[in-house]
């Protein structure tokens, strides 16, 4: 069956690092991709999609390009905020449903 | 514009009380709707979706159930409540006929004592 598989956290970097969470997925057919965050005692919010190959999301500084011949799809920031300190999901589109990944904590320090 | 809300945001229970979880959305009609589970620590579940009034499909057999009374309105119930119910409860919804994204709510956070 469809899967996603993103890196293990905890993430920890200085404050403007340059951050990547990597992710990568296993699907039959072309599903969308998506990756959602969440802050501490929140929903999750989506913060970029791409929705088929080649495509670039980008949101709030965050990029993730869907690259179909690496099943990947990982996200990216040039220099990372300490209020970007959350916990990121990659999740892969299913027949209407959503597969996430484990999800990987980063935590920035100022 | 549309949006979703949960109540209660936190909620405490002993074991083998009922629990009731509501889940409503504004702005939308026929959406698809879903209750996921977030154990401590860990990513999410899928428990039950529904795409229309009356019409619940369950992931995994549990404790709970779930029902749809109205186009809108979610419902995540259980008659008796386990330790292992405990978690971070989130309600979500989307566009029927659609491969979009899901729009989540704020979530409740279960104890059960």
């Amino acid at each position: 069956g469809n899967s996603v598989t993103q890196m293990e956290g905890p993430v920890t970097l200085s404050e403007e690092a340059f951050l990547t969470i990597n992710c990568t997925y296993t699907a039959t057919g072309y599903p969308s991709l998506f990756w959602y965050v969440q802050y501490p005692g929140e929903g999750l919010q989506l913060l970029l999609k791409a929705t088929k190959a080649d495509d670039k999301g980008s949101n709030k500084g965050f990029e993730a390009t869907y690259r179909k011949e690496t099943t990947s799809f990982h996200l990216e920031k040039g220099s990372v905020q300490v209020s970007d300190s959350a916990v990121y999901f990659c999740a892969l589109s299913d027949q209407g449903k959503l597969i996430f990944g484990q999800g990987t904590t980063l935590q920035v320090k100022p | 514009s549309q949006t979703i809300h949960q109540w209660p945001a936190t909620l405490v229970q002993p074991v083998g009380s009922p629990l009731s979880l509501e889940c409503t959305v504004e702005g939308t009609s026929n959406p698809n709707l879903y209750w996921y589970r977030q154990a401590a620590g860990r990513g999410l579940q899928l428990l039950f979706y529904s795409v229309g009034i009356g019409q619940i499909s369950s992931e995994v057999p549990q404790n709970l159930s779930a029902s749809r009374p109205q186009d809108r309105q979610f419902i995540l119930s259980s008659k008796k409540l386990l330790l292992s119910d405990s978690g971070f409860y989130l309600c979500a919804w989307k566009i029927a006929i659609s491969y979009n994204e899901q729009f989540f709510g704020p979530g409740t956070r279960l104890t059960v004592l």
